[in-house]
């Protein structure tokens, strides 16, 4: 089983700051595979990010995705206000698809 | 548009059974594997099992193996996740994920979740 472990577990930023979130895999996994979720509460996840680095329908251009190999990155440029939320990696190239535990952006 | 909409959750007694259904419109549902993932009440999300386009290869979850069963009915787009021996660590919401494995585009479609509470 690969484990995804995301840091940090709660980042706490302004509004207009970047937030940088990181996934680290156990093994390498093909970034044809890694995709970064966005979820509120009470709401379903959101596809962000697929193949590690392409942004899924309708996602602004402040996200991206970047890495390779066992350490991928999800970049918010100039954060909005609905963009405080967590934040899931997951890894879909093998079973069991497993998920990193998430990373909570939260306001400063 | 792209439609999940899962059915089906509820209070079930440990030891009990449940059977969730997932109707899926807007897209070929048989070019897709389909997932199921859930949410344990403010935990992370935990995938559960996946089934082919086909429906003849099925995996899941070590959690659930051998106690849930998944099936789809591609005549009929929809998708299930049958459940027994249910355990209170079962608890939470389910949701079922259009699987972008074959397409190489993540779980693009998710549905709004089905509640299911095992407890005495």
């Amino acid at each position: 089983e690969i484990v995804l472990t995301q840091s940090p577990g709660t980042l706490s930023l302004s509004a207009g700051e970047r937030a940088t979130l990181s996934c680290r895999a156990s093994q390498s996994i093909d970034s044809s595979y890694l995709a970064w979720y966005q979820q509120k509460l009470g709401q379903a996840p959101r596809l962000l990010i697929y193949g590690a680095s392409y942004r899924a329908t309708d996602i602004p251009d402040r996200f991206s995705g970047s890495g390779s190999g066992t350490d991928f990155t999800l970049t918010i440029n100039r954060l909005e206000p609905e963009d405080f939320a967590v934040y899931y990696c997951q890894q879909y190239g093998t079973t069991p698809r497993t998920f990193g535990q998430g990373t909570k952006v939260e306001i400063k | 548009q792209v439609q999940l909409v899962e059915s089906g959750g509820g209070l079930v007694k440990p030891g009990g059974s449940l059977r969730l259904s997932c109707a899926a419109s807007g897209f070929s549902f048989g070019d897709y594997y389909m997932s199921w993932i859930r949410q344990a009440p403010g935990k992370g999300l935990e995938w559960v099992a996946c089934i082919s386009n086909t429906g003849r290869t099925t995996f899941y979850a070590d959690s659930v193996k051998g106690r849930f069963t998944i099936s789809r009915d591609n005549a009929k787009n929809s998708l299930s996740l049958q459940m027994n021996s249910l355990r209170v660590e079962d608890t939470a919401v389910y949701y079922c994920a259009r699987d972008g494995w074959m397409q190489l585009r993540g779980f693009e479609y998710w549905g709004q979740g089905t509640l299911v509470t095992a407890s005495s």
